[in-house]
């Protein structure tokens, strides 16, 4: 139990262009969904919590206009990147927390590596 | 907001020796601290949690120790195998929200 899938697991983009990127959770209701970026050997960097039918809250320096989410349903939870500048490549992982079993354990995707050209 | 330090960053051991690595939080309200490990390439897998109202938890060779008082935390690694080698994370929970502030990270090698 408490899959959570990603996709794409891999994206390829140019500069300029945005990109899309679902969160699922497979086998539970995610009540809210985390989204975390990643830096090669850092640590996980939490952009913004996302809770099903309201907007997204997002942490300290993360651009709400540049990272937009979605949270539409209780199993899907989308990140878009847009207008994706090099700097923006990176890993993007999210995570979901089953609300209604109501722990606090937070059960990750496989993550998304984004490569802006 | 809520600060984690963990240490160390990376820690080498030979199999069948003991690992432990530290985190120690800033905020006196968490209540939950749980230890994920990451493969490279990898989704981070949660791998033993507690809570603050619990001192001590043990699963199998993992085992977790929080002393609330000196806001501080550990996972110990027993009986090392080279499967243990990952990076490991630690993290905590305020009471008040449900995002978790995540630790450094620990790269743990074991040598066979």
């Amino acid at each position: 139990g408490a899959v959570v899938s990603q996709h794409p697991s891999r994206v390829i983009c140019k500069s300029g262009t945005s990109v899309k990127i679902e969160c699922r959770s497979l086998d539970f209701q995610a009540t809210t969904m985390f989204w975390y970026r990643q830096f090669p050997k850092k640590s996980l960097m939490l952009m913004a919590t996302s809770n099903e039918g309201s907007k997204a809250t997002y942490e300290q320096g993360v651009e709400k206009d540049k990272f937009l989410i979605n949270h539409a349903s209780l199993t899907l939870s989308t990140l878009t990147v847009t207008s994706a500048h090099p700097e923006d490549s990176s890993f993007y992982i999210c995570s979901a927390r089953d609300g209604i079993a109501g722990g606090y354990e937070q059960y990750f995707g496989p993550g998304t590596r984004l490569t802006v050209t | 907001g809520e600060n984690v330090e963990q240490h160390p960053s990376t820690l080498s051991v030979q199999e069948g020796d003991s690992a432990v690595i530290k985190c120690t939080y800033s905020d006196s309200a968490s209540n939950y601290f749980p230890w994920y490990k990451q493969e490279l390439g990898k989704r981070p897998q949660l791998i033993i949690d507690i809570r603050s109202n619990v001192g001590e938890k043990k699963d199998q060779r993992i085992a977790v120790t929080l002393n609330k008082t000196a806001k501080h935390f550990s996972l110990h690694i027993t009986e090392t195998q080279p499967e243990d080698s990952a990076v490991y994370f630690c993290a905590a929970k305020v009471a008040a929200g449900n995002k978790l502030t995540f630790g450094g990270g620990t790269r743990v090698l074991v040598k066979p």
